[in-house]
């Protein structure tokens, strides 16, 4: 399957100051999706990009999708204790499943 | 959004034994539902894509004879561990695709002792 690689691997920030996750593809990507999980939970969906340069935003999230279409980054703007989680980009393969990367473990410390 | 069941949430079983995990989808059917294992502190990672009325796509270095899946509906995929050991202690999680968005199962935490 797909090769998606996150860095970092894990990052611990005070509450209230920013936090970033990129995920770097070797591919050229058709689309990417960011997901959320809780210790102990599931994965949860965020967003989907698929634009080149495509940038979303949900409430204090901002998505990015890079020109080149081959990565991505999630940034949390002033970070909150529920920010607490694994997120994880995925990447679509060549039929309808698709991969996760590598993940990073978000701790904020309040 | 659209649910997606997993049951059970956890077992234990002794080793040499068979497992089987139900993963339904409750509100809309899937024809296709995803298998993934994830270990401690690790990724998802994809074991197979289930499909409703034909045989599973397994990914490479899946053994399909190890994780049985069968989607005999659309709305129910099973995946069963046969002759379980302790190395294949780990948390599986189904997942089914409602167009661009995935829905996860709540998870099983599959102990083998």
């Amino acid at each position: 399957g797909q090769q998606v690689m996150q860095i970092p691997q894990y990052q611990h920030v005070q509450e209230g100051e920013d936090f970033t996750t990129y995920c770097n593809s070797s591919t050229t990507l058709s689309n990417i999706q960011w997901y959320k999980q809780r210790p102990g939970g599931h994965p949860v969906f965020l967003i989907q990009l698929v634009k080149s340069g495509e940038v979303k935003k949900q409430k204090r999230l901002t998505f990015q999708f890079g020109e080149a279409k081959k990565n991505s980054s999630l940034h949390i703007t002033a970070t909150q204790t529920t920010d607490v989680g694994t997120y994880f980009c995925a990447v679509g393969g060549a039929g309808n499943q698709f991969y996760f990367g590598t993940g990073t473990s978000l701790t904020v410390i309040p | 959004g659209a649910v997606v069941s997993q049951h059970p949430s956890w077992v234990i079983c002794k080793s040499g034994t068979s497992v089987k995990i139900e993963c339904r989808s409750l509100d809309f059917q899937a024809t296709t539902m995803f298998w993934y294992r994830q270990f401690p502190k690790q990724s998802l990672m994809l074991m197979a894509t289930s499909n409703e009325g034909s045989k599973a796509t397994y990914e490479q270095g899946v053994e399909k004879d190890k994780f049985l899946i069968n989607h005999a509906s659309l709305t129910l995929s099973t995946l069963t561990v046969t002759s379980a050991h302790p190395e294949d202690s780990s948390f599986y999680i189904c997942s089914a695709k409602l167009g661009p968005e995935a829905f996860f199962g709540q998870g099983t935490r599959l102990t083998v002792v």
